[in-house]
């Protein structure tokens, strides 16, 4: 089993709509979370993050976390064709007691947006 | 982050040749992460290093690759022989010296190496 788990997609929606990307990890004690957008020859781009149970809302962006069952979404209101790329879920594990982040990286989800 | 700043962007290397990939962190920032992302797969870990010292290399390979952080200068990540297996994109960021588990990674713009 991958320790983060990602679709690979693509996920096509229209413009306007919700666009929900999900994402699940292995080790249950794991604390933080964030979601990386991506464009195709660019570098990754931090988006959210969330480190609680529930959801956190910034802008078009909500980013949902449930500890009990190891998943986070990341949802996009009234996604727009910039939207378009990948979408990494990455997650720092517990089993690393240094205290630096060292994250886990699934393997990302492609969104496509059409108008 | 356009704090994070590496270079070069592109580097084109034949089979057996060197890399050396550079990364300057963003000010304030002692400490250094290296991941690469081969295509169609997500960012792996490769080497965790503070000013003149490695933290954690767990993520590199055991051979041909190294990493260093001196005292004065960026960081440099070098691919001694170059394989077309090394061919990836090569990311930076790095972290202030307090540097947290919650901490926030920025990436630089990163390097796209292409072995022939």
């Amino acid at each position: 089993q991958k320790e983060v788990e990602q679709n690979s997609g693509p996920l096509s929606v229209p413009e306007g709509a919700i666009a929900s990307l999900n994402c699940t990890y292995s080790d249950r004690g794991s604390q933080s979370f964030f979601w990386y957008r991506q464009y195709s020859g660019k570098s990754p781009e931090l988006i959210m993050s969330i480190y609680s149970n529930g959801d956190k809302e910034d802008g078009r962006f909500t980013a949902q976390l449930n500890k009990a069952s190891q998943y986070v979404s990341l949802l996009i209101r009234d996604s727009q064709p910039s939207d378009s790329a990948t979408y990494l879920c990455a997650v720092n594990p517990p089993m690393f007691s240094g205290g630096y982040n060292k994250l886990i990286f699934g393997a990302g989800t492609r969104l496509a947006v059409h108008p | 982050n356009a704090g994070v700043m590496q270079n070069p962007r592109h580097l084109v290397r034949r089979r057996g040749q060197e890399a050396r990939l550079r990364c300057s962190p963003m000010k304030g920032h002692s400490h250094v992460y290296w991941y690469r992302q081969l295509p169609e797969e997500g960012l792996k870990f490769m080497v965790y290093l503070q000013k003149e010292n490695i933290i954690d290399e767990s993520g590199m390979p055991k051979e041909r690759f190294s990493a260093e952080f001196p005292k004065e200068g960026p960081s440099i990540l070098r691919i001694q022989q170059v394989v077309r297996g090394d061919s990836a994109a090569y990311f930076c960021t790095s972290s202030p010296p307090q540097g947290a588990r919650h901490e926030k990674l920025f990436f630089g713009s990163g390097t796209q190496l292409s072995v022939l």
